[in-house]
């Protein structure tokens, strides 16, 4: 089966950085998204990761390890704002179109 | 503008009801796909669609139904046979298949409810 592991909630301080894990086992493999959700809205895409490299975009980075099944996003000088759900998900499962979302992480910036 | 148009916002349903969850994209995206959300969880696939007139079950597929008649719209039923449909719905798409651009689009989401 597929399985995608993020921890369920994480807390951090306004200013902090924020590293959320991300492991999959999956049948296939293309590449690992990264979608900020905010409560009852859509997610918006953050982050698409295919290769072993760290990918900067503003305050927020991402990497990936295929060869350990392992991805994280960093979170830098969290704000308020940053205080939302954050989804992993794999694309290429099954050598489909579909993507497998793992449960997501709920982040709290506090003051 | 361009973009996956849900409607509606907010939906009630009655014990034994059909209801159709609407799901419009001017993108021009051939793939389309029903996502379920429940509280707290991520995103679980009911359907998906990668060219017109086929479908396909994901991984919660029982107690609804889909179509695709056309490119633009991916419409989903929760049919009376779905037990427990109180969920926030999302429809997204893919534009042509590309490595490099496999991001969905949402739409914005139905939130269904049961009365």
């Amino acid at each position: 089966g597929q399985n995608i592991d993020q921890p369920t909630e994480m807390t951090a301080t306004e200013g902090a950085i924020v590293q959320i894990n991300c492991t999959y086992q999956t049948s296939g493999f293309n590449g690992l998204f990264w979608y900020q959700q905010h409560a009852g809205e859509a997610p918006t895409f953050l982050s698409y990761n295919v290769l072993d490299v760290l990918e900067e975009k503003g305050r927020f980075s991402s990497f990936l390890s295929r060869s350990k099944g392992y991805s994280y996003l960093l979170l830098k000088e969290l704000q308020m704002k940053d205080s939302a759900s954050y989804l992993c998900a794999v694309s290429g499962v099954d050598s489909s179109y579909k993507l497998i979302f793992g449960s997501g992480t709920r982040l709290l910036v506090r003051p | 503008d361009g973009g996956i148009t849900q409607s509606p916002k907010y939906l009630f349903r009655k014990e034994g009801q059909n209801v159709t969850l609407s799901c419009e994209q001017n993108l021009n995206h051939d793939a389309m796909y029903w996502y379920r959300q429940d509280p707290g969880q991520g995103l679980r696939l009911i359907y998906y669609s990668q060219i017109v007139n086929d479908f396909q079950k994901g991984d919660i597929a029982e107690g609804y139904s889909v179509s695709r008649e056309k490119k633009e719209s991916f419409p989903l039923t929760v049919t009376s046979a779905q037990k427990n449909p109180t969920a926030f719905y999302l429809c997204a798409s893919t534009p042509p298949r590309d490595r490099t651009n496999e991001k969905l689009f949402f739409g914005s989401g139905t939130q269904l409810s049961v009365l």
